[in-house]
């Protein structure tokens, strides 16, 4: 079975700071993961995937998430945060061939302060 | 803009009625998942519907049920309402083999 654990709830930050998001999973088999935003009042949005080859993986709105195997982690990460930012995200693992059967983690508010 | 459309985007309903949700999945997509956002919670995976039939299902009871149809759209059907049902319903399409879903704006439902 699956599982994906966001270690953070919450994650208060000041405008133009940089900012982590910790994931971790657990899964016996090998796994495609995601990262997902979500607003106030509104769907999912696709940051990005990891589904294989390079570790490192740039999403939109200069978001990235560095995948580790070792650790069964796929934090995300962003240098300089904007109040836009301000949002739910979520990390996502469904294994090959499972596309759009997605676990998905708690979730992590940020609040990103002026 | 996804092109997954839900509808209703509000609904209450009382303890142990039904209820029937829909989605209209983005064009070119024959694959649909529903999952359930509780408050404070991330999505669970309910049931995924390819091409008219289901095609995996998560840990809910069968008072869960759903429906694809020749276009693709879908319905999310739920009987005898209880009050933890209250939630987020959100809905993806897919195409079969993409690995990324679309989701739609979900549909609110209340339970009293």
């Amino acid at each position: 079975a699956q599982s994906v654990t966001q270690l953070d709830s919450q994650v208060p930050v000041f405008e133009e700071a940089p900012v982590e998001l910790r994931c971790n999973y657990s899964s016996s088999v090998s796994v495609y993961l995601f990262w997902y935003v979500q607003y106030p009042n509104q769907g999912l949005q696709l940051l990005l995937k990891y589904l294989s080859g390079s570790t490192l993986v740039k999403g939109i709105n200069g978001f990235e998430a560095e995948f580790n195997k070792s650790q069964t982690s796929f934090h995300l990460r962003k240098p300089s945060v904007h109040i836009s930012d301000t949002a739910e995200y979520f990390c996502a693992v469904t294994g090959p061939g499972g596309y759009n059967k997605l676990i998905f983690g708690a979730g992590t508010r940020l609040a990103v302060h002026p | 803009e996804t092109g997954v459309t839900q509808s209703p985007t509000h609904l209450i309903k009382t303890r142990g009625q039904q209820v029937t949700l829909r989605c209209s999945s983005q064009s070119g997509h024959n694959t649909v998942s529903w999952y359930q956002q509780a408050l404070g919670q991330g999505p669970q995976f309910i049931f995924q519907y390819y091409r008219e039939e289901e095609n995996g299902r998560g840990n809910f009871p069968p008072r869960f049920s759903g429906l694809q149809f020749p276009n693709y759209s879908s319905e999310l059907n739920v009987n005898a309402l209880e009050l933890d049902d209250s939630a987020l319903y959100l809905c993806a399409s897919s195409s079969q083999g993409n690995t990324e879903a679309f989701f739609g704006q979900g549909t609110r439902l209340t339970v009293v």
